[in-house]
């Protein structure tokens, strides 16, 4: 069964709106989760990491301001899109991994596909 | 250059027989991991398998095994007796280092079609 959980599968919303996705590790903790987004056809491409306690780490070319993340707890990390518009629009995915060692795998949510009307 | 190089946009296959997805990488770090993951139609990632680069025998997990070669810096999905569930998009991922976030960074995926 599922190990992540993602939250809401699908938003469509007005221009303007702040979007808050969730994403929770069902059955262990996870001090640090991922953001990622994918574009139509194309891979995987990572946003943040969201780390618990502290300020997420986000990568090249992405703006703090408009992806908002919070990792409150072990176990939930939730990424906000912030005034979205419709170049937002895409797949967002969120993957949590045990602790216990580099031969963990990354587990992924069902992701939240965000359409901006 | 690209740290994953998936050169197949997409791979048909009959049911009931085996298919090689390729998988090339780079890094000079000693310590890495490879990863495969499946995306089915519906949007989540499923994982598949995982290679230690210090690992000395091939990865199998049921028909998924992973044709690691180290000098070559490839790490081939082979999927034996395909079925038509398999049909999806499947990327190769890798970790670089042990410490850290660990992050992944993934190829560009294959578009596997499973015909009956």
């Amino acid at each position: 069964g599922a190990v992540v959980s993602q939250h809401p599968s699908w938003v469509i919303c007005k221009s303007g709106t702040s979007v808050k996705i969730e994403c929770r590790s069902l059955d262990f903790q996870a001090t640090t989760m991922f953001w990622y987004r994918q574009f139509p056809k194309q891979s995987l491409m990572l946003m943040a990491t969201s780390n618990e306690g502290s300020k997420a780490t986000y990568e090249q070319g992405v703006e703090k301001d408009k992806f908002l993340i919070n990792h409150a707890s072990l176990t939930l990390s939730t990424l906000t899109v912030t005034s979205a518009h419709p170049e937002d629009s895409s797949f967002y995915i969120c993957s949590a991994r045990r602790q216990g060692g580099k031969y963990q795998p990354q587990h992924f949510g069902d992701g939240t596909r965000l359409s901006i009307l | 250059a690209q740290k994953i190089t998936q050169t197949q946009p997409g791979m048909f296959v009959q049911e009931k027989e085996a298919v090689t997805l390729d998988c090339t990488y780079d890094t000079s770090d000693p310590s890495y991991g490879l990863f495969w993951y499946k995306q089915p139609s519906s949007g989540e990632m499923i994982f598949l398998i995982y290679q230690g680069s210090y690992d000395q025998q091939n990865a199998t997990e049921g028909r998924y095994s992973l044709n690691f070669q180290k000098a070559r810096k490839s790490a081939n999905l082979v999927i034996s007796a395909s079925q038509l569930g398999d049909s999806a998009m499947y990327f190769c991922a890798m970790r670089e280092g042990d410490t850290g976030f660990q992050k992944l960074v993934f190829g560009t995926g294959t578009r596997l079609l499973v015909s009956p």
